[in-house]
């Protein structure tokens, strides 16, 4: 299985603030990862595919970079609606592995 | 509009069994995986499996392979995921999600079903 290891666990921040997100894959996998936003009680909701496009209706703020085993989810400005969990997803092969989560909280 | 709407709350006894269901409408349901994720409760996300409706190809995690039953039925747009004996431990909230094939995101999701297991 790829293990996928996000860092870090917890982050706190205030709004206006740039956020990075790491997501680190225990091998390689070209660029088959996935972002999702959660917020408490709601389902996953999917912000960055193929490790950098954007979904649509997605803000711009929110951005990804990286390949095979190292990728980044970066929010360029911190909105209030942005505190959430935010997971990783490799999507290259089975089973298709999350990572652990990232929690953003207001500092 | 595109959506997938999974059944109700669930609450049940140790050892009984449990199937429930996601339904999908607006897309060509067959064409699409749907998987299934499971939440623990505080916990993140573990992909637990996934079928293609249109051939039933199936394919499970390995921490969930023999745990878990996952089966579509197409001629009503609608995925299931089924235990035959409960656990405590398999108390959680239980997403589905479509995909279109190889390295595609999980773009929509169900609402989530509640499985509380408790004696």
């Amino acid at each position: 299985d790829i293990q996928l290891t996000q860092s870090p666990s917890f982050l706190s921040a205030s709004i206006g603030d740039r956020v990075t997100i790491t997501c680190r894959a225990s091998q390689g996998f070209s660029s088959y990862l996935a972002w999702y936003q959660q917020k408490p009680g709601k389902a996953p909701r999917l912000l960055i595919y193929a490790a950098s496009t954007l979904q649509s209706g997605v803000p711009s703020r929110f951005s990804g970079s990286g390949s095979e085993t190292e990728f980044t989810l970066t929010i360029s400005s911190l909105q209030s609606e942005d505190f959430a969990t935010y997971y990783c997803q490799q999507l290259n092969t089975y089973p298709l592995t999350f990572g652990g989560g990232t929690k953003v909280e207001i500092k | 509009e595109v959506q997938l709407v999974q059944s109700g709350a669930e609450v049940k006894k140790p050892g009984e069994s449990l199937k429930i269901s996601c339904q999908g409408s607006g897309y060509h349901f067959a064409a699409y995986w749907v998987g299934w994720v499971r939440q623990m409760p505080g916990k993140g996300l573990e992909w637990m499996g996934v079928i293609y409706p249109s051939d039933s190809d199936t394919r499970y995690s390995p921490s969930f392979q023999g745990q878990v039953t996952i089966s579509a039925d197409k001629s009503i747009t609608t995925a299931y995921l089924q235990w035959s004996s409960l656990e405590a431990s398999d108390t959680a909230m239980y997403y589905c999600a479509r995909r279109s094939g190889f390295g595609s995101p999980f773009d929509i999701w169900g609402q989530g079903t509640m499985v509380t297991v408790s004696s």
